[in-house]
């Protein structure tokens, strides 16, 4: 009975690059959340997506991040071009349909590092 | 103005102790109220949830809301050395229960 799972767990990458984050969400759940940590910062909402769909944005950078949650696969959050402020910790989260909406559980992170 | 505070600590406190963590708010619009644990390194999980003024209690740890003065707090009985993480309180407005709002934690060390 697999949690949600994220990979890479850590994750270097060079001013410029492009960073690929993917999650899998607990079997059975169909909403996919992500977040991201900043240092001495909390949890930042970024994006709600269904299958397909990207449902709430409002948290999303406006250039160089996008987010997709395809009919197959895993979640994909994709960095453009990262700067050294991308440095964090992103976390996904999922729930399921007819859950409590704010039952989410967290996958355990990817440590993104810019240098 | 933040739209959640929580006082970062870092708080320390004996074995057997009981603990209070808390958190205020802006908006009276919020409509659930949650609390989550991070160990060092994971991923925040899921201890309790609460959308109404008042007490709830899960064994050790008990929620509360006051809606009126828009502060919720968290207290853990009997504190061990296992509690010993940052504890997140988080809000959902309402109309976009999806979305939570975190506050910056607080971290707790029980000391054995």
């Amino acid at each position: 009975n697999a949690g949600v799972m994220q990979n890479p767990r850590h994750l270097v990458r060079r001013r410029g690059q492009e960073a690929r984050l993917r999650c899998s969400p607990m079997k059975g759940h169909s909403h996919v959340y992500w977040y991201r940590q900043l240092p001495e910062e909390g949890l930042k909402f970024m994006v709600y997506l269904q299958k397909e769909n990207i449902i709430d944005e409002s948290g999303m950078p406006k250039e160089r991040f996008s987010a997709e949650f395809p009919k197959e696969g895993p979640s994909i959050l994709r960095i453009q071009q990262v700067v050294r402020g991308d440095s964090a910790a992103y976390f996904c989260a999922s729930s399921g349909l007819g859950q409590i909406p704010y039952e989410q559980y967290f996958g355990p992170g990817t440590r993104l590092t810019v240098t | 103005q933040k739209e959640v505070e929580q006082d970062p600590g870092p708080l320390s406190v004996p074995e057997g102790a009981i603990v209070s963590l808390n958190c205020t708010y802006s908006n009276s619009a919020f409509q659930y109220f949650m609390w989550y644990r991070q160990y060092s390194r994971k991923g925040p999980e899921l201890l309790m949830y609460t959308y109404s003024s008042g007490n709830k209690e899960d064994g050790r740890f008990t929620a509360q809301v006051d809606k009126s003065s828009k502060y919720i707090s968290l207290f853990i009985r009997d504190s061990q050395p296992s509690d010993s993480a940052t504890y997140l309180c988080a809000i959902t407005p309402r109309g976009a229960t999806n979305k939570l709002i975190f506050g910056t934690g607080t971290l707790l060390a029980v000391q054995p």
